[in-house]
């Protein structure tokens, strides 16, 4: 079947524009995450779905970042504002219930 | 979530057994080994993952301490395609909640 899914595969934007990171989530699977990857680093959790509800948004570094799953099954990461510094591969990962996470290829994205 | 000790980088030649180690002297009772890979420019793929027994799938075998503070992954053997990233990661199983990756072991499997 089909796995998880992100749009775009590559976003390059400009210092201070916003973005929107798309993932599709594995049918059925109840349980969402997003991560972010810099170079040479293991993926840092960010944000948690658990349905519809945000379960643990502890990872967000901060306000400029946001995400919705608003149909408890695509998620959209939002980040407003951006930086240099949030250049970096975004992947989300998909479960159902509690079990191993699925992830996506990632979104590739570069802030000039 | 229990912090875990991997190598940086090892190699291993196609065809032999790749063993890699972990170390996670903190873990507590409840909390699981697991292993994630990551092949270059590709998301994290589960392997495999135990409590206290061994444990073997189609992908490697797992191979836990008595005492759960250290564990070997081991790929029987290893084909060019499994160069990757291996992450080691403890947490406790069933949580729902997210993975503390580190920054793994990088394998490189060569002719």
């Amino acid at each position: 079947g089909a796995g998880v899914s992100q749009t775009p595969s590559n976003k390059v934007t400009e210092k201070g524009k916003y973005v929107e990171l798309r993932c599709d989530p594995i049918s059925g699977h109840t349980a969402l995450y997003w991560y972010r990857q810099s170079l040479g680093q293991g993926p840092e959790f960010l944000i948690y779905f658990q349905g519809t509800g945000a379960a643990d948004d502890s990872g967000l570094p901060n306000d400029r970042f946001f995400a919705v799953r608003p149909e408890g099954s695509v998620s959209t990461l939002k980040i407003q504002r951006t930086e240099r510094g949030d250049s970096a591969v975004y992947l989300c990962a998909s479960s159902q219930g509690k079990d191993e996470q699925f992830f996506g290829p990632g979104t590739r994205l570069t802030v000039l | 979530d229990a912090k875990t000790t991997q190598p940086p980088s090892m190699d291993c030649a196609e065809g032999r057994a790749a063993n890699l180690p972990c170390n996670h002297s903190t873990i507590s009772g409840n909390e699981y080994v697991y292993w994630y890979r990551q092949i270059h420019s590709q998301g994290p793929q589960y392997i495999i993952h135990g409590l206290k027994n061994n444990e073997t799938n189609e992908m490697a075998s797992l191979i836990i301490t008595e005492d759960r503070k250290s564990s070997t992954l081991i790929l029987p053997h290893a084909t060019l395609r499994d160069t990757a990233v291996y992450y080691c990661i403890v947490r406790v199983a069933n949580s729902g909640y997210a993975l503390n990756f580190g920054k793994g072991t990088s394998l490189l499997v060569t002719p």
